[in-house]
């Protein structure tokens, strides 16, 4: 069983809806989680940072984490094309060495 | 952009060849991380180095082997290369470790092993 899942899609949903990616994890240790945006060919970039287990809100981005029931979750509002991406959930433990976990990425389509 | 730089972008060699790919850091970074992203087994560690020292060791095979330079900047060196070596090789930078934790993901070498 792999520490953190992902459902791998892919999603695809019209301008303007409502997107919600969802990641389990096993592993209590993990402290951060973060999600990324992948476009194609190209590396990872940073969206959401958490470490607290509650919600987070940037911009048209929403972060959630409820560490009780190891689940993470990135909310995106009033989709837009050029939100079509993969979308990857990563986390870490605490602690000098903060290497990243990441889950396999979501891939999703939004059409105008 | 993210401030961290790769090089080359593709690589394509023979089987059994060795390969060098290299990272620069973001300026004032001082940890640099060694990803590997193939269709099969999505985004992996590899290894981390941190002001010159390694400091954590992932997934990564006795065939490769890193360093960071006194610059900041590090090299990933892959031998004995198989074909399913071939993947996204991602270099990423963090600052000194502190309250929030974040790591930024330079564009990536592509490498195919034929």
């Amino acid at each position: 069983q792999k520490e953190v899942e992902q459902d791998p899609g892919p999603l695809s949903v019209p301008e303007g809806a409502i997107v919600s990616l969802n990641c389990t994890y096993s592993n209590s240790a993990f402290q951060y989680f973060m999600w990324y945006r992948q476009y194609s060919r190209k590396g990872p970039e940073l969206l959401m940072y958490t470490y607290s287990s509650g919600n987070k809100e940037d911009g048209r981005f929403t972060a959630q984490v409820d560490k009780s029931s190891k689940y993470i979750s990135l909310f995106i509002r009033d989709s837009q094309p050029s939100d079509s991406a993969t979308y990857l959930c990563a986390m870490s433990v605490s602690g000098s060495a903060r290497q990243l976990t990441f889950g396999s990425g979501t891939q999703l389509t939004v059409l105008p | 952009d993210s401030g961290v730089t790769q090089t080359p972008k593709h690589l394509i060699t023979a089987t059994g060849q060795r390969v060098t790919l290299r990272c620069s850091p973001r300026s004032g970074d001082l940890s640099v991380y060694w990803y590997q992203q193939s269709l099969d087994q999505g985004l992996q560690f590899l290894i981390q180095y941190y002001n010159g020292e390694e400091r954590a060791k992932g997934n990564i095979l006795e065939r490769f082997s890193a360093q960071q330079f006194p610059d900041l900047h590090s090299e990933l060196n892959l031998s004995s290369l198989e074909l399913g070596d071939s993947a996204l090789y991602f270099c990423a930078s963090s600052p000194k470790a502190g309250v929030q934790e974040t790591q930024y993901f330079g564009p990536g070498t592509r490498l195919l092993v034929l």
